[in-house]
């Protein structure tokens, strides 16, 4: 069975400060990884995924994430938080089949 | 443009009345997932499918039904709603081949959502 933990289910931070959003995993297998985001009564939409090849992950709006085996974590990480950033975070985990397990989410809030 | 269209975006209901939300997807994807949001609780995933007429329960099947007879329509029957089924709904779909390594990696697209409140 696989599932997915995101410590803190609600972060803020000050604009302009760095971004850490925590997600720890387990999979029997290696996984696939995911973070998807999700606007104000929008559905989500994926920031970055990691399948394997690179360990350090680039997404869309500066957004990244480092796989660590050792650590079985996935954190997602921007340097500078934007206002525009605030929405809700979700870290999923996949493997070969068909299961997507998602996290409970992240709501992240940015002051100005 | 592609999409997941998801249709009503807002109901609400009284318990036991029969309801349908329709999922229709223009990508010609052939796995298509329904996923229930609630606070703490992340996405879970109710029914998949991974082609017509292929589908089978994911963690939170009870109380719903699926069907799909057509490639692009995934339509989620709750044939006698009650109040702990008041969520938000949201349709995915994505591909099921790959050119190399699983389907998992594939990326899902998702519908805007149906906030559904049963009173």
């Amino acid at each position: 069975a696989q599932s997915v933990t995101q410590l803190g289910s609600h972060v803020s931070v000050s604009e302009g400060a760095l971004v850490l959003l925590r997600c720890n995993y387990s999979s029997s297998v290696p996984p696939y990884l995911f973070w998807y985001v999700q606007y104000p009564n929008q559905g989500l939409q994926l920031l970055l995924k990691y399948t394997s090849a690179a360990t350090l992950v680039k997404g869309i709006n500066g957004f990244e994430a480092e796989f660590k085996k050792s650590e079985t974590s996935f954190h997602l990480t921007k340097p500078s938080a934007h206002m525009s950033d605030a929405a809700e975070y979700f870290c999923a985990v996949s493997n070969a089949g068909n299961m997507l397990t998602f996290g409970g989410g992240t709501r992240l809030m940015v002051k100005p | 443009e592609a999409q997941v269209t998801q249709n009503p975006r807002y109901l609400i209901t009284v318990t036991g009345k029969k309801l349908t939300v329709t999922c229709s997807q223009n990508m010609n994807h052939e796995y298509m997932s329904w996923y229930r949001q609630d606070p703490g609780l992340g996405l879970r995933q109710i029914y998949y499918s991974m082609n017509v007429e292929v589908t089978d329960k994911g963690d939170v099947p009870e109380g719903y039904k699926v069907s799909r007879k057509e490639k692009r329509n995934f339509p989620l029957i709750l044939e006698s709603p009650s109040p702990n089924q008041t969520s938000l709904y949201f349709c995915a779909s994505r591909y099921s081949h790959t050119l190399k390594g699983s389907s998992g990696a594939n990326v899902l697209t998702f519908g805007a959502g149906s906030r559904l409140t049963v009173l």
